[in-house]
């Protein structure tokens, strides 16, 4: 089954802690995205890399780390930095070129206790 | 830059009723417009997408939206809801990006659909 996966579904961190959020997908998909989904906020873009060992800034990237060592993973780290980390994070896929539609994984919900 | 409003966050409709949720978006050329919908506890999917030619799209489970260039909307309709569209419905439009295209989305209308 072609998809994308996240990991863990649910996590807890405790104040000051980094955590890091696993995305894999299997699209062959060049693009990969994370967002945070808080409620009536709709999802707001924190990363994206467009190919391997690449990746930009979106519009609240402050707090967030990421990496694209491989084309399959796109992990997110959450820093002690981000002031309110407790949302949900949404990872999803595209082609690169193309202009269509992306593909998301299943969420992650973090909580910071 | 490229930007996306829903006008509805939250909408409660009795089974049977008909839906329309608002979409506008903001940007100068050529656009492709999506719907998606999460369901309780599912992931993100997409409901419906206008890429060019005929402005009227039909989707999945009876979903369907008209693109009107004239006042930048894609405007969701449903003729009669059922319980189970009970979700959050996104409305997205992918901006440009030196090349590629990332999906930008409105803050998401949440329907109830009481039975």
């Amino acid at each position: 089954d072609g998809g994308i996966t996240q990991s863990p579904k649910y996590l807890f961190r405790k104040e000051g802690q980094n955590v890091t959020l696993s995305c894999e997908q299997n699209l062959n998909h060049d693009a990969m995205y994370w967002y945070r989904q808080d409620p009536g906020q709709g999802l707001r873009l924190i990363y994206y890399s467009q190919i391997v060992n690449d990746f930009q800034k979106g519009d609240i990237a402050e707090g967030y780390s990421v990496s694209r060592e491989k084309k399959e993973s796109f992990p997110l780290t959450v820093t002690s930095a981000q002031k309110n980390p407790t949302a949900f994070y949404l990872c999803a896929s595209s082609p690169r070129w193309m202009n269509t539609e992306a593909f998301f994984g299943q969420g992650t919900r973090l909580t910071v206790v | 830059a490229q930007s996306v409003s829903q006008h509805n966050h939250h909408v409660i409709l009795s089974e049977a009723a008909s839906l329309e949720l608002g979409c506008n978006y903001s940007y100068g050329g050529t656009v492709n417009l999506f719907w998606y919908v999460q369901y309780p506890g599912q992931h993100l999917q997409l409901l419906l997408k206008y890429f060019s030619g005929d402005p009227l799209v039909k989707g999945i489970k009876g979903f369907e939206a008209e693109f009107i260039k004239s006042k930048f909307s894609f405007n969701l309709r449903k003729p009669s809801v059922q319980w189970s569209d009970t979700a959050e419905y996104f409305c997205a439009v992918n901006a440009r990006a030196g090349g590629s295209y990332i999906p930008t989305f409105g803050r998401g209308t949440s329907l109830i659909v009481h039975p």
